[in-house]
């Protein structure tokens, strides 16, 4: 079954230092989204991509955050100066939009623990 | 926005018994409503779905039933097993590729 594979699993960071957490999406899907969850918490929203640009953001996705697909293949999000509140998993997900495209919903990668110190 | 309520947020049951948890909805335009089950430290996986223009779907041991006019939608599970035991998330939006927005979260435990 095709995944979405994220790196690193865990992250430690410094406050005010960036970090870029990687994702792989399924490779004949076309949505890309970013999610985060604090430790506890439900399943947050932060973007959307579609045809290499940013379809919808949350108020969660400030001037912080950026995301990029900067090959065919990977689709990364940097927080550019990191605070202590964005300790959380960060989950990458992808969902499809080939035509004749049966699976209908997300697959969610397994996660970047971020942790910031 | 939408906002998806969800309830209980912890619900304990013995091996065998059936689990129910519920979902409401407020955006009468979300079409599309997957339930997800997260084992600790483990990413959400998708166990089932449904969309508006159906009222029930049912796989196996689950089932979700969707009432369009009350904006709620619930999980089944029969025969609870304790490798039920998780956090179980509802979800809405707008369509397949759309945003997601989810509930709080239902700890299930099943005791053997």
């Amino acid at each position: 079954e095709p995944e979405v594979t994220q790196t690193p699993s865990h992250q430690v960071t410094q406050m005010g230092q960036e970090v870029i957490l990687r994702c792989v999406p399924i490779s004949n899907h076309l949505y890309f989204y970013w999610y985060r969850q604090i430790l506890g918490q439900k399943v947050e929203f932060l973007v959307s991509f579609y045809n290499n640009e940013i379809s919808e953001k949350s108020e969660i996705f400030d001037d912080q955050f950026s995301v990029e697909r900067p090959d065919g293949s990977n689709f990364t999000l940097k927080i550019r100066s990191t605070k202590l509140e964005d300790s959380a998993m960060y989950f990458c997900a992808s969902s499809g939009g080939t035509a004749g495209d049966s699976n209908y919903g997300y697959t969610f990668g397994s996660g970047t623990r971020l942790t910031v110190v | 926005g939408e906002n998806v309520e969800q309830h209980p947020s912890t619900l304990s049951v013995q091996e065998g018994d059936s689990a129910v948890i519920k979902c409401t909805y407020s955006d009468s335009a979300s079409n599309y409503f997957p339930w997800y089950k997260q084992e600790l430290g483990k990413r959400p996986q998708l166990i089932i779905d449904i969309r508006s223009n159906v009222g029930e779907k049912k796989d196996q041991r689950i089932a979700v039933t969707l009432n369009k006019t009350a904006k709620h939608f619930s999980l089944h599970i029969t025969e609870t097993q304790p490798e039920d035991s998780a956090v179980y998330f509802c979800a809405a939006s707008r369509g397949r590729y759309s945003t997601l927005t989810f509930g709080k979260g239902t700890m299930l435990l099943v005791s053997p």
